[in-house]
């Protein structure tokens, strides 16, 4: 199993910063690699697949990189409505697997 | 737009079964795969089932092989999870999701919880 880790589990910035998130995958991924944002009480919506392929209707201020075993998911500039949590999840291999998640929140 | 809503959740014994349904609207559901993601309380999203557009292939997690089985009505436009054995565990928000490279579209999330 592929397992996936996150850091930082908790990044505190302010509105109007840039956001830098990391997820590392135990063993290549290629570019199966997607990012999920979730708010309280939702379900995830997907942000960004294949790396770094925008989801319908995912802003421009969302970009991902990378590939194999390092990605980034970057937010330019944080608007109120991203303060959420992150995840990342490899389609490479079965089982799916999930990061567990970074919570952006408001410093 | 495509949507999915979930529905079957609820209380139930350990060792008991329920089966968690999912309604798909607004595209062609017979051409998408798709799977069943749990997200227990505080914790992470793990995937449990996927099933392609035809149920010609069909995965589990370990965690569930053997006692939940996921199917499909491509003429009813519905998922299924049939969940046996139930266990402390499984106690989840369910969630059905079109599997299009990867989850493009989630249900709202359907409840549920194992406990005597």
């Amino acid at each position: 199993e592929i397992v996936l880790t996150q850091s930082p589990a908790t990044l505190s910035l302010s509105p109007g910063e840039r956001a830098t998130l990391s997820c590392r995958a135990s063993q290549s991924v290629g570019k199966y690699l997607a990012w999920y944002q979730q708010k309280p009480g939702q379900a995830p919506r997907l942000l960004i697949y294949n790396a770094s392929n925008r989801a319908t209707g995912s802003p421009a201020r969302f970009s991902g990189s990378g590939s194999g075993t390092d990605f980034t998911l970057t937010i330019s500039s944080l608007e109120p409505e991203d303060f959420a949590v992150y995840y990342c999840q490899q389609r490479s291999n079965w089982p799916l697997t999930f990061g567990p998640g970074t919570k952006v929140d408001i410093k | 737009e495509a949507q999915l809503v979930e529905s079957g959740g609820g209380l139930v014994q350990p060792g008991g079964s329920l089966r968690l349904s999912c309604a798909a609207s607004g595209f062609a559901f017979s051409n998408y795969s798709m799977v069943w993601v749990r997200q227990t309380p505080g914790k992470g999203l793990e995937w449990i089932s996927y099933i392609s557009s035809s149920s010609a292939t069909i995965f589990y997690a370990d965690s569930v092989k053997g006692r939940f089985t996921i199917s499909r009505d491509n003429a009813k436009n519905s998922l299924f999870l049939q969940m046996n054995s139930l266990r402390a565990e499984d106690t989840a928000v369910y969630y059905c999701a079109r599997r299009y490279y990867d989850f493009d579209y989630w249900g709202q999330g359907t409840l549920v919880t194992v406990s005597s």
